[in-house]
């Protein structure tokens, strides 16, 4: 079975800190996993994916993300928050074995930035 | 740009009443999906369609159906809306069946069932 775990319902951080919202993810092959933001009465967008190669993927926003195999974990990285980086944010996962494409998501990580 | 609209941002119906959500792509996509968002649940998928007429069951697709008579249309039916479906209401659109495919979301319909 496939599945995500988003192990923080909240993160709070300070403007310029780097932040860090943590995914891990259980597939019973390699993955594919995503990364999508939703602001306050939005639908989601998308940030950044992994698919092969480097381990370290750079998205939008100056967002980027980890894949690191040996701990099952794809987390969602910035060097520098800003207070318009508060948002509600999911991981998702998609088994290279599965069929129809659908994704697994996480519960989601609401991440606010003080000023 | 993908651009994926849903026919109501807000929407109030009452119990029993049987209610339609439509959701409707440009991109000539293949693959559609209806979520629903729940506070501390995350995004639970409810029906896929992967081709015209075609349509699979998500996790939660009790008390609800779907239909998908043109490719760019997907609609999302409550045949007698509860309480209990209140929610937002995400649809959703990928390119085709491909594992690296990102998935396109719309801006969701907040539904209130009284």
């Amino acid at each position: 079975a496939q599945s995500v775990a988003q192990p923080e319902d909240q993160v709070n951080v300070a403007e310029g800190n780097p932040l860090t919202v943590k995914c891990t993810y259980s597939v019973s092959g390699n993955p594919y996993l995503f990364w999508y933001v939703q602001y306050p009465n939005r639908g989601l967008q998308f940030l950044l994916k992994y698919i092969t190669g480097d381990n370290l993927v750079k998205g939008s926003y100056g967002f980027e993300a980890e894949f690191n195999k040996s701990q099952t974990s794809f987390h969602l990285k910035k060097p520098s928050a800003l207070v318009s980086d508060s948002a509600l944010y999911f991981c998702a996962v998609r088994d290279r074995g599965s069929t129809l494409g659908r994704l697994y998501f996480g519960r989601g990580t609401q991440l606010t930035v003080w000023p | 740009d993908v651009k994926v609209t849903q026919s109501s941002r807000y929407l109030v119906k009452r119990t029993g009443e049987k209610v339609f959500l439509e959701c409707v792509q440009d991109m000539d996509h293949e693959n559609m999906f209806w979520y629903r968002q729940d506070p501390g649940l995350g995004l639970r998928l409810i029906y896929f369609s992967y081709d015209v007429k075609m349509k699979e069951k998500g996790d939660i697709p009790e008390g609800y159906s779907v239909s998908r008579e043109k490719k760019e249309r997907f609609s999302l039916i409550l045949e007698s809306a509860s309480t209990n479906q209140t929610s937002m209401y995400l649809c959703a659109s990928q390119p085709g069946q491909s594992r690296t495919d990102t998935q396109y979301f719309g801006p969701g319909t907040r539904l209130t069932v009284l």
